[in-house]
């Protein structure tokens, strides 16, 4: 499975657009994008998961570069709930998943 | 979505011991199960993939003898840590792909946190 790149660490306001990046520079042709969150102390849950085009859900959007060379995770409105370790995972198949650093998002009062 | 429980959420144990994890998916059939574990402020690493009917698979590193799986049913994957260590104390996380249509979502159970003595 390609490799991704995050930054360890981000803050967003509450209320405000948390836009997450992710750098997939090696992810082949019938890899997707796929992107969980771990809330301090839980399980791993799924946010959205993406091949070519944008896509967008109840939680997040999801944006993908044309080259699909890298992506980023959009929260509309982020919530103090939404504070958390944000896992961008690029893998053909979500049965085998390689979590990472991950971005520990942040959302501040 | 579909569930996943663990049981129990929270154990400690005095060094020596065993320790079994249980890992069901309540609203779907799993053949297979993943095992995960994580320290303190790292990231989850994979230990081994558990199959219904068959052996456990084991990544690189994990000891089979130490951590015993076994995938039960459709629905029960167990790990046992045998003769628990500190170094042992983890948050332990399994997880069960989803089936149906070209695309497996992964969902994770709620982690068991043990600590050993």
């Amino acid at each position: 499975d390609a490799k991704t790149t995050q930054p360890p660490s981000m803050d967003c306001a509450e209320g405000r657009a948390a836009n997450l990046p992710c750098n997939h520079s090696t992810i082949s042709g019938n890899e997707y994008v796929y992107w969980y969150r771990q809330i301090h102390s839980q399980g791993p849950q799924y946010i959205i998961h993406g091949l070519k085009n944008n896509e967008t859900n109840e939680m997040a959007s999801l944006i993908i570069t044309e080259d699909r060379k890298s992506s980023t995770l959009i929260l509309p409105h982020a919530t103090l709930r939404d504070t958390a370790v944000y896992y961008c995972i690029v893998s053909g198949s979500a049965r085998q998943l390689t979590f990472g650093s991950g971005t520990q998002l942040t959302v501040l009062p | 979505g579909a569930v996943v429980s663990q049981h129990p959420s929270r154990v400690i144990c005095k060094s020596g011991t065993s320790v079994k994890i249980e890992c069901r998916s309540l609203d779907f059939q799993a053949t297979t199960m993943f095992w995960y574990r994580q320290f303190p402020k790292q990231s989850l690493m994979l230990m081994a993939t558990s199959n219904e009917g068959s052996k456990a698979t084991y990544e690189q590193g994990v000891e089979k003898d130490k951590f015993l799986i076994n995938h039960a049913s459709l629905t029960l994957s167990t790990l046992t840590v045998t003769s628990a260590h500190p170094e042992d104390s983890s948050f332990y996380i399994c997880s069960a792909p989803s089936s149906g249509g070209s695309y497996n979502e992964q969902f994770f159970g709620p982690g068991t946190r043990l600590t050993v003595l």
